[in-house]
């Protein structure tokens, strides 16, 4: 029982680099989103799809990009790392509004 | 932008006390739900409750909405060391299918 995949788990980025943080459900769900979880503080919801080709932004969407081409996949895009994108990342996926599915994570730090 | 409070941020008791954790708004959710989060794995749902007054148990755990829909408890009777986590509360936004989070409560159990 996969549910959410995440990879990777772990990664160090310098300033100014790129990277895909990969994220795969195998529960048929229509909805996928994308948090971000700073040392004491809650999640914040970077972006979301309510299906294949939709997407949207959520709160702090600045210096990411996403792109939902099949219904399993929801990668996101850090196209150029800066130091404030050091956060852990979180995949969720849903069939409806009432309970999530996450992964287990992506521990990233920009230096 | 709505917001969720969560109080207390931290608490820490003996096992066999009771306790309860609050989370708080202005804004009124379609749904609100809880997870605990252990560290280096991500939130896992607990419970959801949608109505107003809605009251739930999960064994040891009693969960309740307000009537307004706009705040919920979460009380846990007995506390047992297992019990230690990250609680998190999440309100459905009415009308879009995603959730905005509070900051968590940090409960640790000593034995």
């Amino acid at each position: 029982n996969a549910g959410v995949t995440q990879t990777p788990k772990f990664r160090i980025l310098k300033i100014g680099q790129s990277m895909t943080l990969q994220c795969t459900q195998d529960m048929n769900h229509n909805y996928m989103y994308w948090y971000r979880q700073d040392p004491g503080m809650g999640l914040k919801l970077i972006y979301y799809s309510v299906g294949a080709g939709i997407t949207d932004k959520g709160e702090v969407p600045n210096g990411y990009n996403v792109s939902r081409s099949t219904t399993e996949d929801f990668p996101l895009r850090l196209e150029l790392a800066a130091p404030s994108q050091t956060s852990v990342y979180f995949c969720a996926s849903s069939q409806d509004s009432y309970g999530y599915t996450f992964g287990s994570g992506t521990r990233l730090t920009v230096v | 932008t709505q917001l969720l409070e969560q109080s207390p941020q931290f608490l820490s008791i003996q096992e066999g006390e009771n306790l309860t954790v609050y989370c708080n708004s202005s804004s009124v959710f379609s749904s609100l739900q809880w997870y605990r989060q252990e560290p280096g794995e991500g939130p896992v749902l607990l419970v959801t409750v949608v109505t107003g007054g809605e009251v739930k148990k999960l064994k040891r755990l009693t969960f309740q909405f307000g009537d307004a829909r706009k705040d919920s408890s979460l009380h846990i009777t007995a506390a047992q060391p297992g019990d230690t986590g990250l609680y998190l509360c999440a309100g459905g936004i009415q009308g879009a299918q995603k959730l905005v989070f509070g900051q968590g409560t940090r409960l640790t159990i000593n034995p």
